[in-house]
């Protein structure tokens, strides 16, 4: 499978700053990636799909002004928070699709963990 | 639609004891089925996959999972738990075509020594 890491693995910031999370194929060409948030205790929640080469797809309830995903690369996606707020804090997962045959897969980063004070 | 039940939200168990979390999909077609494990702070495990074949399924540290189509189930099972074992367990079902992944919601383990 695809090995996928995420920087930084954790940052707090002031409010009304802007984060950037970099999530990155180490080891595969990821046309597609995901963002995911997780609150506490709570499962993970698709936010968007980044596509290279082209514009993100978001879910719905998910703000694409604030939510800023670029996938410039078939191995580098970032997702900039902008203006945070304290109820942006969360820990954000992406993940990989997998190839050919493993379509139906993903390959989940190690998440990073952002508190907006 | 497309969904994924986790029934137990929480399962306290003793160590030693055996295990099994229960699954149950909606799903059109045949889904790709996977269980993650989290431990706090930190990000999703896979435990095990299945895809094809043989609907008994054996992953890592100890784990199982049977795929009954008749059920639309994916347990999760450990033969004999240890104290380690106490994390939030997440099934999934996956798509083989486009981009669909749901995630249940999840169920937290306690193990008791």
């Amino acid at each position: 499978g695809a090995v996928v890491s995420q920087h930084p693995s954790w940052v707090i910031c002031k409010s009304g700053t802007s984060v950037k999370i970099e999530c990155r194929s180490l080891d595969f060409q990821a046309t597609t990636m995901f963002w995911y948030r997780q609150f506490p205790k709570q499962s993970l929640m698709l936010m968007a799909t980044s596509n290279e080469g082209s514009k993100a797809t978001y879910e719905q309830g998910v703000e694409k002004d604030k939510f800023l995903i670029n996938h410039a690369s078939l191995t580098l996606s970032t997702l900039t928070v902008t203006s945070a707020h304290p109820e942006d804090s969360s820990f954000y997962i992406c993940s990989v699709r997998g190839g050919s045959g493993r379509v139906g897969e993903q390959f989940f980063g190690p998440g990073t963990r952002l508190t907006v004070l | 639609a497309q969904s994924v039940t986790q029934p137990d939200i929480h399962i306290t168990v003793s160590e030693g004891a055996s295990l099994e979390l229960r699954c149950n999909y909606s799903y059109g077609a045949t889904p790709y089925l996977f269980w993650y494990v989290q431990s706090p702070g930190q990000g999703l495990q896979l435990l095990l996959k299945y895809f094809s074949g043989d609907t008994l399924v054996q992953g890592i540290k100890g784990f199982e999972a049977e795929f009954k189509r008749s059920q639309s189930s994916f347990n999760l099972r450990k033969p004999s738990v240890h104290w380690s074992d106490a994390a939030e367990y997440f099934c999934a079902v996956g798509a083989n075509t486009g981009n669909q992944f749901y995630f249940g919601t999840g169920t937290s383990l306690t193990v008791i020594p």
